[in-house]
């Protein structure tokens, strides 16, 4: 089983729509999670970072935490053509070592 | 600030083979750490340098290793090259008081 479990999609979803990305890990030494945005041969960019449970917003972006369930999500809301990408979680112990999820593709449908 | 920079961004190599990457911190940051990317394994982390030593190391063989200079700069090698090392490697860099790693545009490696 691997420590960081997350669907490979694809979702399609229309422009306009919430999108519901999650992630599911296993180590409880996990403290710190992070969502990245990986778009088409480029390499991955920061979206949110939190290493609390609860939420996090930032702009159209919300993070959630979830410890007690081992669980995270990230949604977008008002979700553009522009947002299709692959969205990845991780997270880590100690901030240093990053343990990626499989990575989720988005298709944003005008 | 200009962000982590990786040359080259493109190499074909054959099996047997070695290769250096290199990779440029964001200016300031002191901890560099590499990452491994293929379709069948995702992202997978290597190693991480901070201040010139290794502080972390990945599940890889000793085929893989790196080294960071004094200008925080770093470089992998992939010595005795493989098929199955072709894939995206990307560079993160962190700054010393913060646990947020902002990754390089990779550099693809296509081993022959």
């Amino acid at each position: 089983q691997k420590e960081v479990e997350q669907d490979p999609g694809p979702l399609s979803v229309p422009e306009g729509a919430i999108v519901s990305l999650n992630c599911t890990y296993s180590n409880s030494a996990f403290q710190y999670f992070m969502w990245y945005r990986q778009y088409s041969r480029k390499g991955p960019e920061l979206l949110m970072y939190t290493y609390s449970s609860g939420n996090k917003e930032d702009g159209r972006f919300t993070a959630q935490v979830d410890k007690s369930s081992k669980y995270i999500s990230l949604f977008i809301r008002d979700s553009q053509p522009s947002d299709s990408a692959t969205y990845l979680c991780a997270m880590s112990g100690d901030g240093n070592k990053l343990v990626f999820g499989a990575g989720t593709i988005l298709r944003v449908k005008s | 600030k200009a962000g982590v920079t990786q040359t080259p961004r493109y190499l074909i190599k054959t099996r047997g083979q070695q290769v250096t990457l290199s990779c440029s911190p964001i200016s300031g940051h002191r901890s560099v750490s590499w990452y491994q990317q293929t379709p069948g394994q995702g992202l997978q982390f290597l190693f991480e340098y901070f201040s010139e030593t290794q502080r972390n190391k990945g599940n890889f063989p000793g085929r893989f290793s790196g080294r960071q200079f004094s200008n925080s700069r770093s470089e992998m090698n992939v010595s005795t090259l493989e098929l199955g090392d072709s894939a995206l490697y990307l560079c993160a860099s962190r700054s010393g008081g913060s646990d947020t790693q902002y990754f390089g545009p990779g550099t693809r490696l296509t081993v022959l």
